[in-house]
């Protein structure tokens, strides 16, 4: 079972929609990375969080150490954040397997 | 303060040749991960390097793969004998410490002919 299990693994919305990615770890893992993917590109570190939330312009990380759990959300969806969405836990960067976002306009 | 960067961006090498992908991490950063990622599928560790040491090669193939971090330089990622399943894009990533943010270089992609 991997450490790390994300959902979706596909989502689509229209241009403006409140997005939700979802990540679930398992034990001994205390924080945990947001990372961004472009098709074909490179890989954006977006948040690395162990509690709380983080926000950086339209993005939001939330954590709950004690539930196991970390959403990313993405606030008036925009053609441009069309891209993989990954989690991952430190230490070897043990990944999901990522959200592949498509926001249509 | 320059991220970090890996050269070259794309490389084409033969079946049989040697393969050397280059990762300077950002300055300051002493730990270096390896990444491969297959056409159309998620990254998969490869191997964890600190300066001069092995720290965790549990993803890396026993044959053909190694990988190095000197004491002065880049850390380099060194295929022997390439195939063609060997064709990938490669990433590095470097953080401070162990369990802080890991930051990426925009990858090698090897094509294999």
């Amino acid at each position: 079972k991997n450490e790390v299990e994300q959902s979706p693994q596909n989502l689509t919305a229209q241009e403006g929609e409140f997005i939700t990615i979802n990540c679930s770890y398992s034990v001994g893992i205390s924080a945990l990375h947001w990372l961004q993917q472009h098709p074909g590109g490179g890989i954006v570190s977006l948040f690395m969080l162990s509690s709380g939330k983080k926000k950086h312009g339209r993005l939001i990380a939330t954590i709950n150490i004690q539930e196991k759990h970390s959403s990313l959300h993405i606030t008036a969806s925009h053609p441009r954040d069309s891209a993989v969405y990954i989690c991952a836990a430190p230490r070897k960067l043990t990944f999901g397997k990522g959200t592949l976002l498509t926001v249509n306009p | 303060n320059a991220g970090v960067m890996q050269n070259p961006r794309h490389l084409v090498r033969r079946r049989g040749q040697e393969a050397r992908l280059r990762c300077s991490p950002m300055k300051g950063h002493s730990h270096v991960y390896w990444y491969r990622q297959l056409p159309e599928e998620g990254l998969k560790f490869m191997v964890y390097l600190q300066k001069e040491n092995i720290i965790d090669e549990s993803g890396m193939p026993k044959e053909r793969f190694s990988a190095e971090f000197p004491k002065e330089g880049p850390s380099i990622l060194r295929i022997q004998q390439v195939v063609r399943g060997d064709s990938a894009a490669y990433f590095c990533a470097s953080s401070a410490t162990q369990n802080t943010e890991a930051f990426f270089g925009q990858g090698t992609r090897l094509t294999v002919v």
